[in-house]
């Protein structure tokens, strides 16, 4: 199967700062890219879908504005958190693969705002 | 919330019982997902179920799928202490391009 990098796996920062996590798939050509958020022993919540080359496009109750996907190559897309505050707190995930197909995680990365 | 719900949230069993964790949800489906994680890790891919499909093995994993219930099982046999995880089922809701997680089963297996 595909791996998947993240990068950092995890970041403390100030309120008020931008953050920037970027998700690598290794091995696997991915026009398609996700990027799920999940709380303390919570499930996964999929925040928006990136697209290579194109918009992403971001679920009902995301700030796109907030969380800035960009998907400039196949194998690369960042997820960056604009004016963090301590409610962004969480875990990033992001996966290749087709929806209908077995999807690849990266490891995550835990962001702490202070 | 399209969200699936999962049961048991939590179980706890010695290494060698079986764990059967239930899975639910709402929207006709394309396939069902069962997926684990680690603490504080990401998501490793288990098995896939097809809709047209009943019941899948892999190994000490057993999946059943009745699409007319809406809900799905996963059993794991002669469990050990490694299995000791979060399992999430997801589903991709027919005319939806993106999985649906549940709200996922932790399982802690004790030596």
């Amino acid at each position: 199967g595909a791996v998947v990098s993240q990068h950092p796996s995890w970041v403390i920062c100030k309120s008020g700062t931008s953050v920037k996590i970027e998700c690598r798939s290794l091995d696997f050509q991915a026009t398609t890219m996700f990027w799920y958020r999940q709380f303390p022993k919570q499930s996964l919540m999929l925040m928006a879908t990136s697209n290579e080359g194109s918009k992403a496009t971001y679920e009902q109750g995301v700030e796109k504005d907030k969380f800035l996907i960009n998907h400039a190559s196949l194998t690369l897309s960042t997820l960056t958190v604009t004016s963090a505050h301590p409610e962004d707190s969480s875990f990033y995930i992001c996966s290749v693969g087709q929806v209908q197909e077995t999807q690849y995680f990266g490891p995550g990365t835990r962001l702490l705002v202070l | 919330s399209q969200q699936g719900e999962e049961d048991p949230q939590a179980l706890s069993i010695q290494e060698g019982e079986n764990a059967t964790m239930n899975c639910s949800y709402k929207t006709s489906i394309n396939n069902l997902q069962w997926y684990r994680q680690n603490s504080g890790r990401g998501l490793v891919h288990l098995i896939l179920i097809r809709s047209n499909e009943r019941e899948k093995h892999s190994g000490r994993l057993r999946v059943t799928l009745d699409t007319s219930k809406k809900s799905s099982s996963l059993l794991i046999t002669a469990s050990r202490a490694a299995d000791t995880a979060s399992y999430f089922c997801a589903t991709d809701a027919q005319g939806f391009q993106k999985l649906v997680f549940g709200t996922g089963t932790r399982l802690l297996v004790s030596p």
